[in-house]
């Protein structure tokens, strides 16, 4: 069955520490890969997006992600933590063949702490 | 920038009313999507229009309707509201797969929804 799994129900940092928030995904093929954030009260906002070629992605706000193929496995990164990172992240796939469905981690919410 | 806007931040219902909640898309998408968020559930996908007068079940379905008349426009409808309908849901629109894949998803800011 297809899946994405964020084993980090919430994840504390310092704020300046860096910060990995994990997501591995089963799928039938390499899907399309996303990373959405959610600030309180608002809705999902994209971060970064994998299609293909290049497996490092950069996105917005100075995160960055890998796609590791042979780990299944899109972890997003960010090398110094601000206090306004405080959220919620959202690891997403959707099929590269068509299809209308994208499926949703069940989220990791950030703590930054001062 | 694409916009979708969500009729209602916040709503409080009674048992057994019919709720509407409303989204607009102002980018001419044909793709439109309703979910729920629920906490530890991440969001799960109620419906999805592919076009105008077009749509899908799609996980938890039970309980919802909707309605397209517009490409503009998605409504959701909670035909008799129960107090387990309460959540916090979101819409979203894309393009259709096409040459450029399957788009990111663009979303409203979202309802949340108290039924009492």
């Amino acid at each position: 069955a297809q899946s994405v799994t964020q084993p980090d129900i919430h994840i504390t940092v310092s704020e300046g520490a860096s910060l990995e928030l994990r997501c591995n995904y089963s799928y039938g093929a390499t899907p399309y890969l996303f990373w959405y954030v959610q600030s309180p009260g608002q809705g999902l906002q994209l971060l970064l997006k994998y299609f293909s070629g290049d497996t490092l992605v950069q996105g917005i706000k100075g995160f960055e992600a890998e796609f590791k193929r042979s780990q299944s496995s899109f972890n997003l990164r960010k090398p110094s933590v601000h206090w306004s990172d405080a959220a919620e992240y959202f690891c997403a796939v959707a099929p590269n063949t068509g299809g209308f469905k994208t499926i949703f981690g069940a989220g990791t919410r950030l703590f930054v702490k001062a | 920038d694409v916009k979708v806007t969500q009729s209602s931040r916040y709503l409080v219902k009674r048992t057994g009313e019919k709720v509407f909640l409303e989204c607009v898309q102002d980018m001419d998408h044909e793709n439109m999507f309703w979910y729920r968020q629920d906490p530890g559930l991440g969001l799960r996908l109620i419906y999805f229009s592919y076009d105008v007068k077009m749509k899908e079940k799609g996980d938890i379905p039970e309980g919802y309707s909707v309605s397209r008349e517009k490409k503009e426009r998605f409504s959701l409808i909670l035909e008799s509201a129960s107090t387990n309908q309460t959540s916090m849901y979101l819409c979203a629109s894309r393009p259709p797969f096409g040459v450029f894949g399957n788009q990111p998803q663009h979303f409203g800011d979202g309802t949340r929804l108290s039924i009492l």
